[in-house]
């Protein structure tokens, strides 16, 4: 079972509606980040989170430590949001190095 | 633009030949890190330096694998007698410290023949 699990894998949805992104992980972290990766490669950061709640513009990212889940929401969801969005945990043992989770493909349909 | 460059962006090589690839960190971050991206997946840690000291390598970094970060600043990562399965994307990123944000490059696309 990997480290970090994320659901679902691909998404479709239609633009204007609002989209959820989970993730899980196993391991105790020090930061969680959101990802969001467009074809082509280029990985840009959205959020770092240790705690609670995060927002910016149409994106909001939540964690829950006791849990070990994070949620990444959009609203108002539009075909430019379209692209691979990835969770990334920061373990208190590793290192300080990343561990990925999978990646969930959105796709926004106009 | 994060601001990390890398080269080259593409290299199509054959199975056996020597690659090198080069990693321009943004100027003041002292934490520079190497992850590998296979299709359809999560990027997955390589290796990572503080300033000139490669701190710890993953299992992933076999013996024909090699990083240099020489002078604190530019990285780069040599791979010997590539092999097929060595096709992938190779990530870069790099932080202010170990627990800030950190901001990736473009990558840099193998693919082995």
């Amino acid at each position: 079972k990997n480290e970090v699990e994320q659901s679902p894998q691909n998404l479709t949805a239609q633009e204007g509606e609002f989209i959820t992104i989970n993730c899980s992980y196993s391991v105790g972290i020090s930061a969680l980040h959101w990802l969001q990766q467009h074809p082509g490669g280029g990985i840009v950061s959205l959020f770092m989170l240790s705690s609670g709640k995060k927002k910016h513009g149409r994106l909001i990212a939540t964690i829950n430590i006791q849990e070990k889940h994070s949620s990444l929401h959009i609203t108002a969801s539009h075909p430019r949001d379209s692209a691979v969005y990835i969770c990334a945990v920061r373990s208190i043992q590793g290192a300080q190095k990343l561990v990925f989770g999978q990646g969930t493909r959105l796709t926004i349909n106009p | 633009d994060t601001g990390v460059s890398q080269d080259p962006r593409h290299k199509i090589t054959k199975r056996g030949q020597n690659v090198t690839f080069r990693c321009d960190p943004i100027s003041e971050h002292n934490r520079l890190y190497w992850y590998r991206q296979t299709l359809g997946q999560g990027p997955e840690f390589l290796t990572y330096f503080q300033n000139e000291a490669q701190l710890e390598k993953s299992r992933l970094l076999s013996d024909r694998f090699s990083a240099e970060r020489p002078k604190g600043s530019f990285s780069t990562l040599e791979i010997q007698r590539t092999e097929q399965g060595d096709s992938a994307m190779y990530l870069c990123a790099s932080s202010l410290g170990a627990s800030t944000e950190q901001f990736f490059g473009p990558g840099t696309r193998l693919t082995v023949l």
